[in-house]
Formats: structure tokens, sequence, C-alpha cells
């Protein structure tokens, strides 16, 4: 069964410094890997996906991760946190072999606050 | 920038209750699908919807629920007889198609008393 685990519920960090959410996942097949940023009293909105192709994954607002097969990881990243930035990060697989990619199981998520 | 939205914001209902949450997807997606968030939990699939039939459901997903697109526009979600349980953000989305990401409205936050 497809799964993903975000193993952080919290993740603190200083304006300017790098950023890293942990995200880790079971899959049977080739994964399609999702993040996904809540702001309060907002929709989850999409930030990038992994799909095939190069591991590293560029998406909006800066954010990028890195898929890693070995380590089952999809870590989303931020060279440089903005205060702005601190919301709740969701990690996301797709469902089951062949569904669309709106059908997805979502790890538990993690707050990120960055701090000036 | 085109969004998915979502009427209304917050919804207060009795148990036993039938409930509709109303959907407006983006114009031009073909994809569409409920979600729920129990509070402090994790947000979890209910149905995606495509070509006017339920393409997949889960486990949540009962005889209590089901889906209409009643017109080109909006997309439901109705409970036929709301429990307690049933008290949740329900999100709403849509995309172009299967082979793109979704994208989620704000969410109604449903309450049963």
């Amino acid at each position: 069964a497809q799964s993903v685990a975000q193993p952080e519920d919290q993740v603190n960090v200083a304006e300017g410094n790098p950023l890293t959410v942990k995200c880790t996942y079971s899959v049977s097949g080739n994964p399609y890997l999702f993040w996904y940023v809540q702001y309060p009293n907002r929709g989850l909105q999409f930030l990038l996906k992994y799909i095939t192709g190069d591991n590293l994954v560029k998406g909006s607002y800066g954010f990028e991760a890195e898929f890693n097969k070995s380590q089952t990881s999809f870590h989303l990243k931020k060279p440089s946190a903005l205060v702005s930035d601190s919301a709740l990060y969701f990690c996301a697989v797709r469902r089951g072999y062949g569904g669309s990619q709106g059908n997805l199981i979502f790890g538990k998520g993690t707050k990120l606050s960055v701090k000036p | 920038e085109p969004e998915v939205t979502q009427t209304p914001s917050h919804q207060v209902t009795q148990m036993g209750q039938e409930v509709i949450l109303r959907c407006v997807p983006i114009s031009n997606h073909l994809y569409f699908y409920w979600y729920r968030q129990i509070l402090g939990q994790k947000v979890e699939f209910l149905v995606s919807f495509y070509n006017n039939e339920i393409s997949e459901k889960s486990e949540i997903f009962d005889d209590q629920f089901s889906v209409e697109r009643p017109d080109g526009s909006n997309f439901t979600l109705k409970i036929r007889s709301t429990k307690l349980e049933d008290s949740a953000m329900y999100f709403c989305a849509s995309s172009v198609g299967g082979l793109t990401e979704a994208f989620f409205g704000q969410g109604t936050r449903l309450t049963v008393v």
C-alpha cells in the first residue's frame, strides 16, 4: 500500500537559514510524489512534484525537493527561509497505480516556523 | 489567477440532517475531487470524479455520501444523514487532467451538533 511519512511535527528555522522538511514514502511501482503548502485559513497550494527525470525538482516560491530512491525520501528544501514561508507543509503520494494525480495520500503535515 | 471556490466556508448542521457542500472547480478542469480533514488528523481522500462518474473512492466514501455535477460549473458533495464524526474540513479540488496536479479550494468547515 502507498504511504508517506513526515517524521517531524514542527520545524523551526531562523530567517535566512536553509530549511529542510522531511518526507519518506513507501510505494509499489514508480512513485508520484507531491508537496503542498497550507497557509492559515487557506486551501492546499501545490508546490512541486516528482514524476520522473531529474532527482532535484524545482517548484514555487524558491522551494525544491530531492527525490532519493535508495532512501525512499523526498525532502523539501529551500536555501534561504523567509518568515512568510511559515505554514503547514504536506507531502503526498499518488494513490494506487495508474490513478490520476489528484488521487493522493497525504502525510500528517509538518508545521514550519521561520523566526526573524 | 483562477481558483477553486467552496461555499459555505462554515456550516453547522444537526445530526441526522442532510448537508450539501458546494464547489466551483477551475473552469477548464475535467477531474474533480473531495477530501476531508478531521481536526488534528491527516487530509484524507474521499472521491474522484471524471466524465460524470466516480472514478475512484475511498473506504470512507460509503452510501451516506454522494457527489454530483449538476451543471457545467458546480460540483457537490452530499452527506445524507450526518453523524457527529462527519465534523471536519472538507476540501474540493480539481485538475485539468489525470496527469496534472490538483488545485484545492479553501475548504468548508462542517460542524455536526
